[in-house]
């Protein structure tokens, strides 16, 4: 089975800290993605990386970046946080550079900015 | 711009009943669909997709029709069961300007089951 693990499941930060958020898969995906998941608003893409050191930009990748350095792992980074970044955090990889297919998810970090 | 929508934010079902979760998307050059639930406390997971050449696709209990006339899908759960209890996200693809393609969520339905 396919494993995303999010290193950490709840988070608690405050306003201007940096901010890591793991994420390692185990099956040798090349695509990789960061949402966020707000109610009322779904699923929002931040950033994705179909290679190892690519990264494009999602819908709102204001106030992220990210990290690639290995196959196996996507790092979202908060480089200062800020209170509307309160918010679930989903990773989510799949194997097809260019292809159409289902997203594999990991469990989620739920992140509070006070 | 390219949006997918749900109808309904929450459907109350009972247990055995067939359960219908529609979707509207508005990117008619869409290809693929996708359906996701998501239990409380997890990741999404895959339930079903289809592809823009079908208009029906069945799975174990589970129903996915497509609409390219009024861009429409819906997912039908027959014997609705309490474990089905969740909320359900659409999700079309959508080709980038790179030729990347991603995935955009719909807002989500939340499906309650009561024994």
């Amino acid at each position: 089975d396919v494993k995303v693990t999010q290193s950490s499941r709840y988070l608690v930060k405050r306003t201007g800290e940096k901010v890591f958020l793991e994420c390692v898969q185990d099956m040798d995906h090349e695509n990789m993605f960061w949402y966020r998941q707000d109610p009322g608003l779904g699923l929002r893409l931040i950033y994705f990386s179909y290679d190892v050191k690519m990264k494009e930009k999602g819908d709102i990748p204001e106030g992220y970046s990210v990290s690639r350095e290995k196959k196996e792992r996507f790092s979202l980074i908060l480089e200062s946080a800020s209170t509307n970044q309160t918010s679930m955090y989903l990773c989510a990889s799949r194997p097809n550079r260019i292809n159409t297919g289902e997203l594999f998810f990991g469990e989620g970090s739920r992140l509070t900015v006070l | 711009g390219e949006s997918v929508g749900l109808h309904l934010p929450t459907l109350s079902v009972q247990e055995g009943d067939n359960s219908i979760i529609n979707c509207a998307y508005s990117n008619s050059a869409s290809d693929y669909f996708i359906w996701y639930k998501q239990e409380s406390g997890k990741g999404p997971q895959f339930i079903i997709d289809i592809r823009s050449n079908m208009d029906k696709r069945q799975g174990q209990r589970v129903t996915v029709l497509l609409n390219k006339t009024v861009k429409h899908l819906s997912l039908q759960i027959a014997a609705t069961q309490p474990g089905d209890s969740a909320v359900y996200f659409c999700a079309e693809n959508s080709i980038m300007n790179t030729g990347f393609q991603k995935l955009v969520f719909g807002t989500g339905t939340r499906l309650l089951v009561s024994p």
